[in-house]
């Protein structure tokens, strides 16, 4: 089966770093996504990543290992609005989106 | 604003009252999906459409229906629902290309009694 892990929950500090890790078992790889969501709220696109390497996009940055099924998000510079849930996915050999089931990011003074 | 409107944003209804909650693209995309997200369990899809009058099922369509008769209009439909089915829905839109990323609709709780 096809399957995405994440940790369900992770705690930091205002102005601190966070790596959020995410592993992948799918039939094919075509591209992972990262996507933040507010509670309540709808997701919204931070990162897409095809090729190994690091991607940088401000204050997030995104990497990949296809070799490992291996993902990681990279928030530096914590602010209190960073508190939500990250979702990571992967698009498999049918081009269809296979979820992570997120990790809730709780940051703290 | 390019957007996905989804309508409506909050619903309580009964077990068994047929209702349909509206997507609408203003961003010419082919593909359209539908998911619901309950706690501890992520995103799951329902139903998606890759073009006009082309739809297909997810990992959870059992008590949903959909149509794509236009490109901006993608209704999902609860013929009866149950208790079972309250969930907040996204409706998502993307455009045709490997990186092309989703744009969400800003979800509709849904609370079947």
């Amino acid at each position: 089966g096809q399957n995405i892990d994440q940790p369900t929950e992770m705690t930091a500090t205002e102005g601190a770093i966070v790596q959020i890790n995410c592993t992948y078992q799918t039939s094919g790889f075509n591209g992972l996504f990262w996507y933040q969501q507010h509670a309540g709220e709808a997701p919204t696109f931070l990162s897409y990543n095809v090729l190994d390497g690091l991607e940088e996009k401000g204050r997030f940055s995104s990497f990949l290992s296809r070799s490992k099924g291996y993902s990681y998000l990279l928030l530096k510079e914590l602010q209190m609005k960073d508190s939500a849930s990250y979702l990571c996915a992967v698009k498999d050999s049918n081009y269809q989106l296979i979820w992570g089931a997120g990790t809730k990011l709780i940051i703290k003074p | 604003e390019a957007q996905v409107t989804q309508n409506p944003r909050y619903l309580i209804t009964v077990t068994g009252k047929k209702l349909t909650v509206t997507c609408s693209q203003n961003m010419n995309h082919e593909y359209m999906s539908w998911y619901r997200q309950d706690p501890g369990l992520g995103l799951r899809q329902i139903y998606y459409s890759m073009n006009v009058e082309v739809t297909d099922k997810g990992d959870v369509p059992e008590g949903y229906k959909v149509s794509r008769k236009e490109k901006r209009n993608f209704p999902l439909i609860l013929e009866s629902p149950s208790p079972n089915q309250t969930s907040l829905y996204f409706c998502a839109s993307s455009p045709p290309r490997d990186s092309g990323e989703l744009f969400f609709g800003e979800g509709s709780r849904l609370t079947v009694l």
